[in-house]
């Protein structure tokens, strides 16, 4: 149980193109989704709680107008990179946290590449 | 604040070796502690956990006991296999009952040869 899945798992965009980023819990309820992003051979940047039904919470530095994020039911997130710029590829994991408990739940994460 | 320190890496050790990957914290109140496992183009995947002070958390041969006097959760096998072979994150979140953000150490890079 407790499977978080991504889509799509790579994509390639030109600049100044946005692109959107599913993050789907298949077998329970997230009321909280979190979007996290990664550089190579660092840590996790979390940057922002997605809460359903409500507006996202950003964490300092991160653009809310670049990074848009929709929490529209218990089981989905999604994340849009508008107006990608090559410094946007990373690597982008979504988490959930199941509705009655704390832990986290990772997906499997998305390669975003702009070329 | 809370914040996670780990041990820099990369490990390498040989199959079979005994493995030890340092990680303390600092955190207020009672955080709970968490091991995650990154594979090569994966997301993080839970190894082991553990809630509250002197719990042990364990998972395929992998431990890490919840020692508070010292602020640490050192993860701890006895025989490292080349599956093994990946990134390893110690992390935490406060116990607060809210949407509990998990505050994660830089990632420690496991490698085992043959």
């Amino acid at each position: 149980g407790a499977v978080v899945s991504q889509h799509p798992s790579r994509v390639i965009c030109k600049s100044g193109t946005s692109v959107k980023i599913e993050c789907r819990s298949l077998d329970f309820q997230a009321t909280t989704m979190f979007w996290y992003r990664q550089f190579p051979k660092k840590s996790l940047m979390l940057m922002a709680t997605s809460n359903e039904g409500s507006k996202a919470t950003y964490e300092q530095g991160v653009e809310k107008d670049k990074f848009l994020i929709n929490h529209a039911s218990l089981t989905l997130s999604t994340l849009t990179v508008t107006s990608a710029h090559p410094e946007d590829s990373s690597f982008y994991i979504c988490s959930a946290r199941v509705t009655s408990g704390y832990e986290q739940y990772f997906g499997p994460g998305t390669r975003l590449t702009v070329t | 604040g809370n914040s996670v320190t780990q041990m820099e890496g990369p490990v390498t050790l040989s199959e079979e070796a005994f493995l030890t990957i340092n990680c303390t914290y600092t955190a207020t109140g009672y955080p709970s502690l968490f091991w995650y496992v990154q594979y090569p183009g994966e997301g993080l995947q839970l190894l082991l956990k553990a809630t509250k002070a002197d719990d042990k958390g364990s998972n395929k041969g992998f431990e890490a006991t919840y020692r508070k006097e010292t602020t640490s959760f050192h993860l701890e096998k006895g025989s490292v296999q080349v599956s093994d072979s990946a990134v390893y994150f110690c992390a935490l979140t406060p116990f607060t009952g809210t949407a509990s953000k998990l505050t994660f150490g830089t990632g420690t890079r496991l490698q085992v040869t043959l």
